[in-house]
């Protein structure tokens, strides 16, 4: 059970345009979703928190309008990266939990590079 | 402000021995610690959890030790197995957060055969 999953697993695409990584919780609903990005050798650093049906929460320094979250249902969550740059190259991660639950699952993660 | 610390960047350990990951932490509002696993362009996988209730949690060969007043956490492997090597990461949730956690900077474990 709890089983988180992502897509696509990886993308390449050209500055200027907008990607979206979709996350799904397989197998529970998923009242919050959490979003992270990755630089290699360093820590899951938290973008935003989604809860469904109301505007997500960013962290400070994250550009909402960049990216842009939508967490349509408890069991999908939308993470849109418009005008993408070379430096949002990153890999990203989701990840959910149950109400009353304070294990978060996470994705298998999207590699996004911006050429 | 790094309020959750893993101070060693890397271990090494032999096959069979113990693994001791180590985590400290600052903010005495967290009021729940995970472990979490982690391979190479995957997602964390989740491995054990404690309660600042507690101060001991143990399942199979994983046990996590909570020191409350020290701040400190740590994560004992054993006997260790060469599957285990991977980054694992200390996380801890605020009370108040609605389950935002707060992630250390990775630990890289290598146990060798």
């Amino acid at each position: 059970g709890a089983v988180v999953s992502q897509h696509p697993s990886w993308v390449i695409c050209k500055s200027g345009t907008s990607v979206k990584i979709e996350c799904r919780s397989l197998d529970f609903q998923a009242t919050t979703m959490f979003w992270y990005r990755q630089f290699p050798k360093q820590s899951l650093m938290l973008m935003a928190t989604s809860n469904e049906g109301s505007k997500a929460t960013y962290e400070q320094g994250v550009e909402k309008d960049k990216f842009l979250i939508n967490h349509a249902s408890l069991t999908l969550s939308t993470l849109t990266v418009t005008s993408a740059h070379p430096e949002d190259s990153s890999f990203y991660i989701c990840s959910a939990n149950q109400g009353g639950h304070y294990e978060q699952y996470f994705g298998p993660g999207t590699r996004l590079t911006v050429t | 402000d790094q309020q959750v610390k893993q101070n060693s960047p890397s271990l090494s350990v032999q096959e069979g021995r113990i693994s001791i990951l180590n985590c400290d932490y600052t903010n005495s509002m967290f009021d729940y610690f995970l472990w979490y696993k982690k391979y190479p362009a995957e997602g964390p996988t989740f491995l054990i959890s404690i309660s600042s209730i507690k101060d001991k949690n143990e399942d199979g060969r994983f046990t996590v030790f909570l020191n409350k007043s020290a701040k400190h956490l740590s994560l004992h492997i054993v006997p260790s197995q060469p599957g285990d090597s991977a980054v694992y990461f200390c996380a801890a949730r605020h009370g108040t957060s609605y389950g935002k956690l707060t992630f250390g900077q990775g630990t890289i474990l290598t146990v060798h055969p």
